[in-house]
């Protein structure tokens, strides 16, 4: 059962269009939502993450949507370039002993040049 | 930089061979993670670890163990491999302190013919 669903499963984006994952979760303790990104061949690396006391963070181009009522959360990627094309996976966390992460099944997004 | 490194890219094991998987994290974190990726299901959590020679299950254990002698080692043991391991293996690191962040090595494509 996954507690962190994730979608779409692909994305294929025009260059310099927008680029919109969307998860949603059933775990209100979850207080910690990140986003990390992985190419082929490395392991993920941490792309931006937000705490449920706020409805937005941007950093550059990236930028996550909060909606702590509906249980969601979604990555905008504007101005999407052929470098962003990756897997890009959605997480989330209660901060437990380990802070173990949830992780959604991800997303392959291709950005087309 | 954190670095995060694993034994072996590839490996080609039999079925019923006692495979060890190797992870060195070379920040000094408490936490540890082994993760396994297989496509449509994201991450998946097998165990991890707080503490040396601490270690918790994950949400899929079966069929592994773990050791943590040291704090810079995390082994991932599986005692009599199956097809059904066939996959990514992920070894992940956090320090614990204040931050969630996991850092990721780079990947073992594991196959079990």
């Amino acid at each position: 059962q996954q507690q962190v669903k994730q979608s779409p499963q692909s994305l294929i984006v025009q260059k310099g269009g927008i680029s919109i994952i969307n998860c949603a979760y059933e775990n209100t303790a979850f207080d910690y939502f990140p986003w990390y990104q992985q190419f082929p061949g490395k392991g993920p690396a941490l792309l931006i993450a937000i705490r449920p006391d706020v409805s937005e963070k941007k950093e550059g181009r990236f930028t996550i949507s909060f909606n702590k009522s509906a249980k969601q959360f979604s990555l905008h990627i504007m101005d999407s370039q052929p470098g962003d094309s990756a897997t890009y996976f959605c997480a989330a966390s209660i901060g437990e002993y380990g802070n173990k992460l949830v992780f959604g099944a991800g997303t392959i997004l291709r950005v087309k040049s | 930089d954190v670095k995060v490194t694993q034994s072996s890219r590839y490996l080609v094991k039999r079925t019923g061979e006692k495979v060890f998987l190797e992870c060195v994290q070379d920040m000094d974190h408490e936490n540890m993670f082994w993760y396994r990726q297989d496509p449509g299901l994201g991450l998946r959590l097998i165990y991890f670890s707080y503490d040396v020679k601490m270690k918790e299950k994950g949400d899929i254990p079966e069929g592994y163990s773990v050791s943590r002698e040291k704090k810079e080692r995390f082994s991932l043991i599986l005692e009599s491999a199956s097809t059904n391991q066939t996959s990514m293996y992920l070894c992940a690191s956090s320090s614990g302190v204040g931050s969630y962040e996991q850092y990721f090595g780079p990947g073992t494509r594991l196959t079990v013919t």
